[in-house]
């Protein structure tokens, strides 16, 4: 299974705080995504990095991805109340896995006032 | 427009029912999708349709029926479902150029329809 599994499951901080997750997969990928679900809600998508690229930045969330380890991060620098939601890594294969996005676990992130 | 709309927000269902899921985005997305997602779980992929054809079933039972009446529009058709099958239902659509890589990019989620099967 290419399922990402992310790390820590539950993170608790202050605003202002950065916050950090971590997201690991088992086999290449065309494509590692996040995206950020509020309670019970649709999913909002955060930042796509492709398997060639090694950093990206929006706003306040940087995503890096190391391909050698089957590894992404995703900070988000400067946090606020609002950030408050889980977050998933999603990962996309080649061929035939191409449109199926397979999602972690998630991280539940709380970010207090 | 950026929205995908998802209707009914809530439905309650009894195991002999009918009923249908309706989706719809109007962002000239060609590929469309049903994802099911249980409490406290990761949204899973049950269908894709790309140019409104399924290409993707993620070995759905036959109890869940999807259709793609047009581009703009996908319907998941309900019938005679179990209580297990009571979960959140998130439609999503992506640009998808034809002759390009399906899913290699923004997938734009609905908010869901929640299910509870009786």
């Amino acid at each position: 299974s290419q399922q990402g599994e992310e790390d820590p499951q539950a993170l608790s901080i202050q605003e202002g705080e950065n916050a950090t997750m971590n997201c690991s997969y088992k086999t290449s990928i065309n494509n590692l995504q996040w995206y950020r679900q509020n309670s019970g809600r649709g999913l909002v998508h955060l930042i796509l990095i492709r398997s060639n690229e090694r950093e990206k930045h929006s706003g306040r969330l940087r995503v890096t991805l190391d391909t050698s380890k089957k590894s992404s991060s995703l900070l988000i620098t400067a946090s606020r109340a609002a950030d408050t939601a889980s977050y998933f890594c999603a990962t996309e294969g080649y061929g035939g896995s191409q449109g199926n996005l397979i999602f972690g676990k998630g991280t539940k992130l709380s970010v207090k006032p | 427009d950026t929205e995908v709309t998802q209707t009914p927000k809530h439905l309650v269902m009894g195991m002999t029912n009918k009923k249908s899921l309706k989706c719809e985005q109007h962002m000239g997305h060609r590929a469309m999708y049903w994802y099911k997602q249980k409490a406290k779980k990761p949204p899973e992929l049950m269908f894709v349709y790309s140019y409104e054809k399924l290409s993707i079933n993620e070995s759905v039972p036959s109890r869940f029926s999807p259709e793609c009446p047009n581009s703009s529009l996908l319907n998941l058709h309900l019938h005679a479902l179990q209580p297990e099958d009571s979960a959140l239902y998130l439609c999503a659509s992506s640009q998808y150029q034809r002759g390009g890589a399906l899913g290699s990019d923004t997938q734009y989620f609905g908010p869901g329809t929640r299910l509870t099967v009786l």
